[in-house]
C-alpha cells in the first residue's frame, strides 16, 4: 500500500503566484481531507470531501483557496493569488467508508515570499 | 471556546518513567477518540483509538477514557527518547467522519 502521495514536498513561490498542491488518497478511501497546520494555529480542516463531493468547506480561508476532486484518487489545493501568510504545511489525510481513522500523507511544506 | 484542549507542553519525562496525555473535550455526544503522534517535520501518525469508557492497552500505550467528565488521556510506559514527539488528541463531534483537533502536547523525553 502506498499510502497517501502528495506532490510536490516543498514549494518555494512568489507573492501573487499561482501554487497547486495535489494529492491522490489510499486507494478505496472514500473521504478526504486537506489540512494547514502552522504553529501559532495548529491542524487547521480547510475542506472535507466525501466520494469526490465537497461536505465542509467551511474552513477555506477565502475565495483565494479552491479545491478539486475530480475523481476518486486525484485531488488538487489551489490557491490564486498567494500570499506571505499562506506559508503553513499542507496534509491531505483519507479515510475509508464509514471509518474516522484518518491516514495522513507526507505534506506539501509551501513558502511564499 | 476551544472543542478539543490539550496543555501544549513542552511536558518533559525521565527515560523510563510513565508519560501521562490529557485532553478534554465539549461535545457530551462525542463517540470516538483518537491520538496521533507527530515527529518534528513529519506527518501525523495513528497511535491508538477509543470507544467506550476505561483503558485500552496497546503494548507500552494506554488509552484512558472518561465521558462523564469528558477527558481522554494517553499513557506511555517506560519512555523511550524515540517517544519524543508531538501528541495529539482528536475527537469525532459532529458524527459525520470529521474529526476535531487539539492543538497538541510536545512530549520530551530525558535520557
Amino acid at each position: 500500500d502506498a499510502g497517501v502521495i502528495q506532490s510536490p514536498r516543498h514549494e518555494v513561490t512568489e507573492m501573487g503566484q499561482e501554487v497547486t498542491l495535489r494529492c491522490k488518497p489510499i486507494s478505496g478511501h472514500n473521504s478526504l481531507f486537506w489540512y494547514r497546520q502552522t504553529m501559532m494555529r495548529g491542524l487547521e480542516l480547510l475542506i472535507y470531501f466525501n466520494n469526490n463531493v465537497p461536505i465542509d468547506d467551511s474552513g477555506m480561508p477565502e475565495d483565494r483557496f479552491s479545491a478539486k476532486m475530480p475523481n476518486a484518487s486525484f485531488s488538487t489545493l489551489k490557491i490564486q493569488p498567494s500570499e506571505p501568510r499562506d506559508s503553513a504545511v499542507y496534509f491531505c489525510a483519507s479515510s475509508p467508508t464509514r471509518q474516522e481513522t484518518q491516514y495522513f500523507g507526507p505534506g506539501t511544506r509551501l513558502l511564499v515570499l | 471556546q476551544k472543542e478539543v484542549e490539550q496543555n501544549s507542553g513542552p511536558l518533559s519525562v525521565p527515560e523510563g518513567a510513565i508519560a501521562s496525555l490529557n485532553c478534554t473535550y465539549s461535545d457530551r455526544g462525542s463517540q470516538s477518540f483518537f491520538w496521533y503522534r507527530q515527529y518534528s517535520g513529519k506527518s501525523p501518525e495513528l497511535i491508538m483509538s477509543i470507544y467506550s469508557n476505561g483503558d485500552k492497552e496497546d503494548g507500552r500505550f494506554t488509552a484512558q477514557l472518561n465521558k462523564a467528565s469528558q477527558y481522554v488521556s494517553l499513557l506511555i510506559r517506560d519512555s523511550q527518547p524515540s517517544d519524543s514527539a508531538t501528541y495529539l488528541c482528536a475527537v469525532n463531534i459532529y458524527s459525520n467522519y470529521q474529526l476535531i483537533w487539539g492543538a497538541g502536547t510536545k512530549l520530551i523525553i530525558k535520557p
